[in-house]
């Protein structure tokens, strides 16, 4: 079956401008993660839903970043205000929702704010 | 709240040779623990899961790992590198819970010397 798919790949933006990252999690998947990668920083968490519970928000950087969960299904991940350190690749998983359950990653996308 | 610590950003071995990649965590409750992998290129995967039961977990591609709660540790191991073992390997860690998210650690780049 389908796996985790994120739109764009790869994503330039000029400083200041917003942008919005897609994830389209597996069909069933109740549990959705966004993470950054970043060089040299492993995955930093940003970003938890869990089926119709309130998003885990507690990785967020700034109050430039948001995230929505539409239907329990597609997810999208907005930066507003984009700057050069929000440059890296932002990657979605998701989860059958229970806590050994292991992720499955998309392909994630790259971010370049010039 | 729970945490990770790889120690060692780069690991380099001989083909052949001991592969050991370190990997600490902090939880208040129960934990659940993983290693994941990213080949070159690729996304990430699952390599291996602790839950409950055996403290001696067998992943793929001949890895394994052990869990000591005692030294809070989950070190991965493979007796004899292969050249295709190179990838970036990442720890991480959730608690007993569906709300409890998953937290990884920074990574560790594995090189294999021919």
């Amino acid at each position: 079956g389908a796996g985790v798919s994120q739109s764009p790949s790869n994503k330039v933006t000029e400083k200041g401008k917003d942008v919005e990252l897609r994830c389209d999690p597996i069909s069933g998947h109740t549990a959705l993660y966004w993470y950054r990668q970043s060089l040299g920083q492993g995955l930093e968490f940003l970003i938890y839903f869990q089926g119709n519970s309130a998003p885990d928000k507690s990785g967020l950087p700034s109050d430039r970043f948001s995230a929505e969960r539409t239907g329990g299904s597609v997810s999208t991940l907005t930066i507003q205000r984009t700057q050069q350190e929000d440059s890296a690749v932002y990657l979605c998983a998701s989860s059958v929702g229970q806590e050994n359950s292991p992720l499955h990653f998309g392909n994630g996308t790259r971010l370049t704010v010039t | 709240a729970q945490s990770v610590t790889q120690l060692g950003s780069h690991v380099s071995v001989s083909e052949g040779a001991l592969v050991l990649l370190r990997c600490n965590y902090s939880s208040s409750v129960p934990p659940y623990l993983f290693w994941y992998v990213q080949y070159p290129n690729q996304g990430l995967q699952l390599l291996l899961k602790y839950t409950t039961g055996a403290t001696l977990v067998k992943g793929i591609n001949g890895f394994e790992a052990e869990f000591k709660k005692s030294e809070t540790s989950f070190h991965l191991t493979k007796p004899s590198a292969h050249m295709s073992d190179a990838a970036e390997y990442f720890c991480a860690v959730t608690g007993y819970s569906s709300a409890s998210k998953i937290i990884f650690g920074s990574g560790t780049r594995l090189s294999i010397r021919p």
